[in-house]
């Protein structure tokens, strides 16, 4: 299955600025999908990044906020703008695991900390 | 809406017992179904995968689905400590290629 390489693994930064999250996959994957989970919560789709084409937001999350990159079919980076400490969180991206469809795999996540 | 629903927990078995997690789904429509468990920190890791009515056993973990009552269950027989974690149950449905993910179940075996 895929493996994914993701950082930072973590950051603390200061309200106002932005954190670029980047993911490298070790094979070429059509879509891959960006994740955010809060303390306590579920993983909530934030969008889904194709090669060449504009990423597709879920309700919730517009582009100005996250703007995403998918330059290739191995390569994509999140960007979290403008940050407040409501962004406090963990955010994932992900790739299914293999084309057959069992699953999704992780990268290994970047714990977010806005003061 | 779509929604999957998992009691948080936590669960809490003595070793050697078998735990039993439980997900309740909302679409009918849904057609695959994953159980991943997340240690403390880390990302979540897919342990099993079901798309039939059923069971579907994978070393000590079984996964239960019944799609008319809507519900999949994760079986773990001669639970160990290090199985403590969150396990999240994940759906996906007809036409669609995106899983919706419940909350997770909080599981602790004590020794």
């Amino acid at each position: 299955s895929a493996v994914i390489s993701q950082k930072p693994s973590r950051d603390i930064c200061q309200r106002g600025t932005s954190l670029t999250i980047q993911c490298q996959v070790d094979s070429q994957v059509t879509m891959m999908f960006w994740y955010r989970q809060q303390p306590g919560q579920s993983l909530t789709l934030i969008a889904t990044a194709n090669q060449g084409s504009e990423a597709t937001y879920e309700s919730g999350f517009v582009i100005d906020k996250f703007p995403i990159s998918r330059p290739n079919l191995t390569f994509s980076t999140l960007t979290v703008s403008n940050m407040s400490p409501e962004d406090s969180s963990i955010y994932l991206c992900s790739v299914e695991s293999d084309s057959s469809g069992y699953g999704y795999t992780f990268g290994s996540g970047t714990r977010l900390t806005v003061v | 809406q779509k929604e999957v629903e998992q009691n948080s927990g936590p669960l809490s078995v003595p070793e050697g017992a078998i735990a039993s997690l439980n997900c309740t789904y909302s679409d009918r429509g849904s057609q695959s179904f994953f159980w991943y468990r997340q240690y403390s920190g880390k990302s979540p890791e897919l342990i099993m995968f079901i798309y039939s009515n059923g069971d579907k056993e994978d070393g000590r973990f079984t996964a239960q689905l019944n799609k008319a009552s809507q519900y999949v269950s994760l079986l773990i027989r001669d639970s160990q400590p290090s199985d403590s974690a969150t396990y999240l149950c994940a759906v996906i449905t007809g036409g669609s290629y995106i899983p919706t993910f419940g909350r997770g179940t909080s599981l602790i075996v004590h020794p």
